[in-house]
């Protein structure tokens, strides 16, 4: 079966960095997704990783190591507007076969103080 | 361009009752999922169509019946409602390929079965 893992909840100040890992077992992997979703909103995408190493858009950077099953979802200068869940989601199919069709973790309640 | 829509925004139904979510995208895209996400947790797969005339079932297909109508739109029929599938169904899309794989959200219904 597929399994993701990542913290419940984290708490931070404004302008704090908050790291968010992800351990994923899955039956196939072909990439990491961060999504952001504010209480109330749908789901947006913030990044993808489809190879090791990191990747980086604006304050948020994302990295995966494939070879550990790990990835993490990096928030740099926290501002009150961060304040949401963040899910991380493995693609495990073949996009052909199986469009990009994702696995989502629980996901992780960011709360940023001032 | 209006991304992915959904109707109804808001739904009570009583146990036994059927409906159909309806989802339209306009932005071309191939693939076309259906979600449910149950207070405090993830995001868990219902059905998705990775292209236009296929249809296959996710993590959690019991009890409900997708249509792909055409390129743009995908609803999500429950036959006889109970009151488990109480919860926010989310309707996204994605493109194939082409350097990015985030999906697009529609804002969601959210469902009471009483």
């Amino acid at each position: 079966g597929q399994s993701l893992e990542q913290p419940s909840e984290v708490t931070a100040v404004e302008g704090a960095i908050v790291q968010i890992n992800c351990t994923y077992q899955t039956s196939g992997f072909y990439g990491l997704s961060w999504y952001q979703q504010h209480d109330g909103g749908a789901p947006t995408f913030l990044s993808y990783n489809g190879l090791d190493g990191l990747e980086e858009t604006g304050r948020f950077s994302s990295f995966l190591s494939r070879s550990d099953s790990y990835g993490y979802l990096l928030l740099q200068e926290l501002q009150m507007k961060d304040s949401a869940s963040y899910f991380c989601a493995v693609r495990d199919g073949v996009i052909k076969a199986a469009g990009n069709k994702l696995t989502f973790g629980g996901g992780t309640r960011v709360l940023v103080k001032p | 361009n209006a991304g992915v829509t959904q109707n109804p925004k808001f739904q009570v139904l009583k146990t036994g009752q059927s409906m159909t979510l309806q989802c339209a995208q306009d932005m071309n895209h191939n693939s076309m999922y259906w979600y449910r996400q149950d207070p405090g947790m993830g995001l868990r797969l219902i059905y998705y169509s990775a292209s236009e005339g296929t249809t296959d079932k996710g993590e959690v297909p019991n009890g409900y019946n997708v249509s792909r109508l055409n390129k743009r739109e995908f609803s999500l029929r429950l036959e006889s409602a109970a009151p488990s599938q109480t919860s926010v169904y989310f309707c996204a899309s994605s493109d194939q390929g082409r350097g990015t794989y985030g999906y697009t959200f529609g804002s969601g219904t959210r469902l009471t079965v009483v």
